[in-house]
């Protein structure tokens, strides 16, 4: 069965700071991993995704992620936020054995950049 | 930029009345899928849907649900008599392929609630 876990319900960083948000999963097989965010009243808009490759990924906005298969993990960068980040950030997993392709979601993690 | 619409954002109705929550896909893509999310709780999925026929559905899709791609630009997600407990936001997705990398755009949603 698969599964993600997103460790902290919140994060909190000043503007202009690194941040990252934390992702681990399981999974069968060879993963497939991605990032997605929501703002208020809004759907989730695609930031990146791991497929293969190599392990840092680049993504909209400045974001990229980190793919560390030895620690299952798929946690979410930036060098520097901004206010504007702040956001319900959600990681996905889907399992290359997963043949109705849908993701199985994490809790998501509440990111508030302060100004 | 093609986006994924849902009508409409807002939904209120009374327990045991049937609903029905419209999605319009990204015009090329072939694969649709719907998802809920409980305020406060994870995004879960609902099904998947291709080639006229559902790919796969969880355990939450009972016989009160059913999907259906009336004409070549609607998804539809229709609850036959609402219960408490289907109050949630509703998110329609759409994928142009059916591979385990592929991205799902997700719409805005409809949030749900019934009385």
């Amino acid at each position: 069965a698969q599964s993600v876990a997103q460790p902290e319900d919140q994060v909190n960083v000043a503007e202009g700071n690194p941040l990252t948000v934390k992702c681990t999963y399981s999974v069968s097989g060879n993963p497939y991993l991605f990032w997605y965010v929501q703002y208020p009243n809004r759907g989730l808009q695609f930031l990146l995704k791991y497929i293969t490759g190599d392990n840092l990924v680049k993504g909209s906005y400045g974001f990229e992620a980190e793919f560390n298969k030895s620690q299952t993990s798929f946690h979410l960068k930036k060098p520097s936020a901004l206010v504007s980040d702040s956001a319900l950030y959600f990681c996905a997993v889907r399992g290359e054995d997963n043949y109705g392709q849908n993701f199985v979601f994490g809790p998501g993690t509440r990111l508030s950049v302060l100004p | 930029e093609p986006e994924v619409t849902q009508t409409p954002s807002h939904q209120v109705t009374q327990m045991g009345q049937e609903v029905i929550l419209r999605c319009v896909p990204i015009s090329n893509h072939l694969y649709f899928y719907w998802y809920r999310q409980i305020l406060g709780q994870k995004v879960e999925f609902l099904v998947s849907f291709y080639n006229n026929e559902i790919s796969e559905k969880s355990e939450i899709f009972d016989d009160q649900f059913s999907v259906e791609r009336p004409d070549g630009s609607n998804f539809t997600l229709k609850i036959r008599s609402t219960k408490l407990e289907d109050s949630a936001m509703y998110f329609c997705a759409s994928s142009g392929a059916l591979t385990s990398g592929e991205t799902q755009y997700f719409g805005p949603g409809t949030r749900l609630l019934v009385l």
